[in-house]
């Protein structure tokens, strides 16, 4: 099983400001997602994480609130820009294998927006 | 998109007791996960079970795909089992993009 690092593991940010998460697995994985999940909420789907291209956002999401990087196939980012208290979220990147589909997550980015 | 409902929303336990856990869903996958999440919010992967019966321990799983539910049994529970018990699937034919339950909110009294 993949084994997926997160930084920063919380942190709390003033509303207007931008903050990059970081992703790092420790080996080469195809799919690479990115989830919010708001408090006492499921997990929303943000975006794939897509190596060498744009990312592909779900419904309600947009690039330009959540510019995603994916250089190659074992590091990711996601930014939350010009934040607001409503970003306010735990942020998780998660990688699924493909043979099987197994998903496994990281441990999470816990924002705080004030 | 499919559907997942997980029941019951909120449980609670005295140490001990056991449960079953359920998850339905809508349209036929190709991949099913349970997911423990811990009061730190870590997501733990229980059982990856798109069909068939597996055990670990106090937990088990049964996925009956033809008639789309799983079950997820926790015997004589224990504190530490508190959290949030999610399942994702992946419908059959479909992108490989995960839909989470709203998962069941579990409390296990000492």
């Amino acid at each position: 099983s993949a084994v997926i690092s997160q930084k920063p593991s919380r942190d709390i940010c003033q509303r207007g400001t931008s903050l990059t998460i970081q992703c790092q697995v420790d080996s080469q994985v195809t799919m690479m997602f990115w989830y919010r999940q708001q408090p006492g909420q499921s997990l929303t789907l943000i975006a794939t994480a897509n190596q060498g291209s744009e990312a592909t956002y779900e419904s309600g999401f947009v690039i330009d609130k959540f510019p995603i990087s994916r250089p190659n196939l074992t590091f990711s980012t996601l930014t939350v820009s010009n934040m607001s208290p409503e970003d306010s979220s735990i942020y998780l990147c998660s990688v699924e294998d493909l043979s099987p589909n197994e998903q496994f997550f990281g441990p999470g980015t816990r924002l705080t927006v004030l | 998109g499919i559907q997942v409902e997980q029941s019951p929303p909120d449980l609670i336990l005295q140490e001990g007791a056991n449960s079953t856990l359920r998850c339905n869903f809508s349209d036929s996958v190709n991949n099913l996960q349970w997911f423990h999440q811990n009061p730190w919010g870590q997501l733990i992967n229980l059982f990856y079970i798109p069909s068939g019966t597996k055990q670990n321990g106090r937990l088990s799983a049964t996925t009956v795909a033809t008639e789309r539910y799983s079950l997820l049994y926790i015997s004589s529970s224990q504190t530490t089992d508190s959290g949030v018990y999610f399942c994702a699937v992946e419908r059959a034919g479909g992108s490989y993009i995960p839909t989470f339950g709203r998962g069941t909110s579990l409390i296990v009294h000492p």
